[in-house]
């Protein structure tokens, strides 16, 4: 199973671009990636996912290496909303399930 | 609205008593998933179902149990065998198939409390 590898925390500057990097150098070819956050007491928010292009929405970018070893999540303009712990899994090869790891708690600040 | 309903959203319990929490979704999904959070910690897979009346044990399936038979229903039983029960319980789905890239999509949990 692939396992993901995310600094612990980080803090961003309201209004800057927020990079969060997510290593998971043992995945497989035909596995995603996937970004989630979580605010306090809720549960996790999905907000992109990629196998090996780039992908955008409405709410983030994800950047996927050539080499699949790596990703990084891109908010923009982060905001104070913004807050929370993001978590990038990776699904196993072959099944439905989802791993999570501890994830990055992103603190914007004001 | 479609989505997935877990309730109650916080559950307090006597130690020895078993208890189930509920999952609903209404999005048609095939596969549905538990997930454990202690505080601080990522979210841990208890027990996943692909498809009704089938299921597979997670990482930490010990102390607890399922059942699906309805396609919108996936309750957790956590037992009195669950040395640690106290902690945050979420519920997910996903649509099956679909060359499997389909994202999970997460109830707003239950906070289980044993004393």
């Amino acid at each position: 199973d692939a396992k993901t590898t995310q600094p612990t925390s980080m803090d961003c500057a309201e209004g800057r671009a927020a990079n969060l990097p997510c290593n998971h150098s043992t995945i497989s070819g035909n596995e995603y990636v996937y970004w989630y956050r979580q605010i306090h007491s809720q549960g996790p928010q999905y907000i992109i996912h990629g196998l090996k292009n780039n992908e955008t929405n409405e709410m983030a970018s994800l950047i996927i290496t050539e080499d699949r070893k790596s990703s990084t999540l891109i908010l923009p303009h982060a905001t104070l909303r913004d807050t929370a712990v993001y978590y990038c899994i990776v699904r196993a090869s072959g099944t439905y399930k989802y791993i999570f790891g501890t994830g990055t708690r992103l603190k914007v600040l004001a | 609205d479609g989505g997935i309903t877990q309730s109650p959203k916080y559950l307090f319990r006597k130690e020895g008593q078993n208890v189930t929490l509920s999952c609903e979704q209404n999005l048609n999904h095939d596969a549905m998933y538990w997930y454990r959070q202690d505080p601080g910690q990522g979210l841990r897979l208890i027990y996943y179902s692909q498809i009704v009346n089938d299921f597979q044990k997670g990482d930490i399936a010990e102390g607890y149990s399922v059942s699906r038979e309805k396609k919108e229903s996936f309750p957790l039983t956590v037992t009195s065998a669950q040395k640690n029960p106290t902690a945050f319980y979420l519920c997910a789905s996903s649509i099956f198939g679909a060359g499997g890239n389909s994202p999970l999509h997460f109830g707003n949990g239950t906070r289980l409390t044993v004393t």
